[in-house]
């Protein structure tokens, strides 16, 4: 199966600041990959899929980017409600779905 | 507007079966490109997949719970039910049920609406 890593696992910023979120899969899934937003006791928010494309409504410092193995998602400019948890989820496969372990995104 | 929302007992007991429903309302399972999927979380921890039905039936579970988890879908009642058998207190997490967009043209796909979440506790 396809295994996604993603790192950090956590990671401090302040508000303002430019946050590169990084996803790595284990075999090349071109560009099968999302990116998901989950806030505490909250569901999940599609934010990207198809590795670039916004979903409507998402603001546009969000952004992601990558092929193949490697994958990023960029927040241009923190702002305090993006503090959350991000994941990275492939959708390369048409047997099984598999997301990344998650990265926290903290205050610094 | 499309919602979803997961039903079902919050406590079970070790060696018990869940079913949990979701109830769905602005889309329709017979339409080409839908799925419905369920998710899992434990307390604290990763997103987990666990099944998903399309709206052709094709069913897809994941592999390392494949033999214990059974999805089905209801069209007209615009439900799906998941099954999980021989509860552990390690399955205690929030299942959520998601609205799958499938992309036919691209073959891209994602989980675009998802239900608020239910906290199963397997404990005795």
């Amino acid at each position: 199966d396809i295994q996604m890593t993603q790192s950090p696992s956590s990671l401090s910023a302040s508000v303002g600041d430019r946050v590169t979120i990084t996803c790595r899969a284990s075999q090349s899934i071109s560009s099968y990959l999302n990116w998901y937003q989950q806030k505490p006791g909250k569901a999940p928010k599609l934010l990207i899929y198809a590795a670039s494309s916004l979903q409507s409504g998402v603001p546009s410092r969000f952004s992601g980017s990558g092929s193949g193995t490697d994958f990023t998602l960029t927040i241009s400019s923190l702002q305090p409600e993006d503090f959350a948890t991000y994941y990275c989820q492939q959708s390369y496969s048409t047997l099984w779905v598999t997301f990344g372990q998650g990265t926290k995104l903290e205050i610094k | 507007q499309i919602t979803l929302k997961e039903s079902g007992p919050t406590l079970v007991k070790p060696t018990q079966t869940l079913t949990l429903t979701c109830t769905f309302s602005g889309f329709s399972l017979s339409t080409s490109g839908v799925g419905v999927g369920w998710i899992r979380q434990p307390p604290g921890k990763a997103l987990e997949w666990l099944a998903l039905i399309y709206w052709n039936d094709d069913k897809r579970y994941s592999p390392s719970l494949k033999s214990r988890l059974t999805i089905t879908k209801d069209t007209s009642k615009n439900q799906v039910v998941l099954t999980m058998t021989n509860m552990d207190p390690v399955d205690t997490a929030t299942y959520y049920c998601a609205h799958r967009r499938w992309l036919l043209d691209t073959g891209y796909s994602y989980f675009d609406y998802w239900g608020q979440g239910t906290l199963v506790t397997v404990s005795s």
